[in-house]
């Protein structure tokens, strides 16, 4: 099995701030590494796919990237509605496998 | 407007079975593989199973195999999961999700078991 492992579990950040979440890859996954973003009680909604491809209607301010075994999602200039928590996901192997999650707080 | 819409969740008891459905509107299933991905209360996403779009091809994770069954009807447009043999830690929120991309979920069906 693909371990997913993101950077932090929580991160406390600041409106406008620059926020990268890292997640590392147990072994090589080339691009099939994607993002999303659930809202407390909400379903997780896709961000980016293939590791920086932007999935449509997703803000500009997201953006990701890398490949192999590590990756990167960046928020640019940060808004409050970003506070939500974010989690990779591989779709190389089976069985399909997410990160642990990274839970943004918006000071 | 496209979504999924999951139901079938319930309080059952351990050892119990439960059978979710899925139900997609404005798109059609058939053009896509589907998933099913849990969420214990408070953690975070699990993966369970998946099917191809003519129901050929199916895989499910090492915890659920022999006792879920993922299955489609594509003619209802609809996505089941059939699981027996319920435990404790199969309690969660199941989330039925579009494509090898999973790139549009449902809000989600309960699924408590507890005696």
């Amino acid at each position: 099995e693909i371990v997913l492992t993101q950077s932090a579990d929580f991160q406390s950040v600041t409106p406008k701030e620059k926020v990268t979440i890292t997640c590392r890859a147990s072994q090589s996954i080339g691009s099939s590494l994607h993002w999303y973003q659930q809202k407390p009680d909400q379903s997780p909604k896709l961000l980016i796919k293939f590791a920086s491809q932007s999935f449509s209607g997703v803000p500009s301010r997201f953006n990701g990237s890398g490949s192999g075994t590590d990756f990167t999602l960046t928020i640019n200039s940060l808004e409050a509605e970003d506070a939500a928590t974010y989690y990779c996901h591989q779709t190389s192997r089976l069985p399909l496998t997410f990160g642990q999650g990274t839970r943004l707080e918006i000071k | 407007e496209v979504q999924l819409e999951e139901s079938g969740g319930g309080l059952v008891q351990p050892g119990g079975s439960l059978r979710l459905s899925c139900v997609a509107s404005g798109f059609t299933i058939s053009n896509y593989w589907m998933n099913w991905v849990r969420q214990a209360p408070g953690k975070g996403l699990v993966w369970v199973s998946r099917i191809d779009n003519d129901g050929k091809s199916i895989s499910y994770a090492d915890y659920v195999e022999g006792r879920f069954t993922i299955s489609r009807d594509n003619a209802k447009n609809t996505l089941f999961l059939q699981m027996n043999g319920l435990r404790a830690d199969d309690t969660a929120l199941y989330f039925c999700a579009k494509g090898d991309l999973v790139d549009l979920w449902g809000r989600g069906t309960l699924v408590t078991v507890s005696s």
